[in-house]
């Protein structure tokens, strides 16, 4: 059964920082891993997708990373802003189902 | 370009009321649709999915059902509701099951009283 970990369940950070989000998991056969964005109370914001062929994928000051054979992909977040306060999660595709992972929540304080 | 719509954004029903919730997406064909369920400081619980009209599968036996009733269409129903049915519940769609990006809605907060 897949498991999928994200660590650590909070962080705190000052405005200005790099700053990486991690997503573990078990099962290596995956179809492609997507990281969201998650305001209070609100839905859920897609950020990035990384096809299971790719590696990396970049959209403005985020970067996520893939590495299937060791379980891992990355969320890298440059020149934090307060804005990038919310919680972020990581969902792995698999079989047609997305499983996700507790998230991240992210302060950033100004 | 595709929209989902959620509604409603917030509902308060008593113990043992029945439940609907309705989640459409426009803009595209064929979607699979999903219901996710966020309980306070947890995860995402996937409810249902749907990859067809009429085809629904149940990930977690519980108080609720799904159909799908139209292309673009899945609702939620609960006949009675119970308190551990409160949460934030989450509509979600994408086209394919490979290499395809998935979207939310804004979510129903649902409190069961």
């Amino acid at each position: 059964k897949q498991e999928v970990t994200q660590i650590p369940a909070a962080l705190s950070v000052p405005e200005g920082e790099n700053l990486v989000l991690n997503c573990s998991f078990t099962d290596s056969a995956i179809y492609n891993l997507q990281w969201f964005r998650q305001d209070p109370g609100k839905g859920l914001t897609s950020l990035l997708l990384i096809q299971s062929s790719q590696r990396e994928q970049t959209s403005g000051r985020l970067n996520a990373s893939l590495d299937k054979s060791s379980g891992r992909s990355t969320l890298y977040i440059a020149a934090s802003q307060p804005g990038d306060s919310a919680t972020y999660l990581c969902a792995l595709s698999n079989t047609g189902k997305l499983i996700f992972g507790q998230g991240t929540t992210l302060q950033v304080k100004p | 370009s595709q929209t989902i719509h959620q509604w409603p954004a917030t509902l308060v029903q008593p113990v043992g009321s029945p439940l609907s919730l309705e989640c459409t997406v426009e803009g595209t064909s064929n979607p699979n649709l999903y219901w996710y369920r966020q309980a306070a400081g947890r995860g995402l619980q996937l409810l249902f999915y749907s990859v067809g009209i009429g085809q629904i599968s149940s990930e977690v036996p519980q108080n609720l059902s799904a159909s799908r009733p139209q292309d673009r269409q899945f609702i939620l129903s609960s006949k009675k509701l119970l308190l551990s049915d409160s949460g934030f519940y989450l509509c979600a769609w994408r086209t394919g099951l490979v290499n395809t990006e998935a979207f939310f809605g804004q979510g129903t907060r649902l409190t069961v009283v």
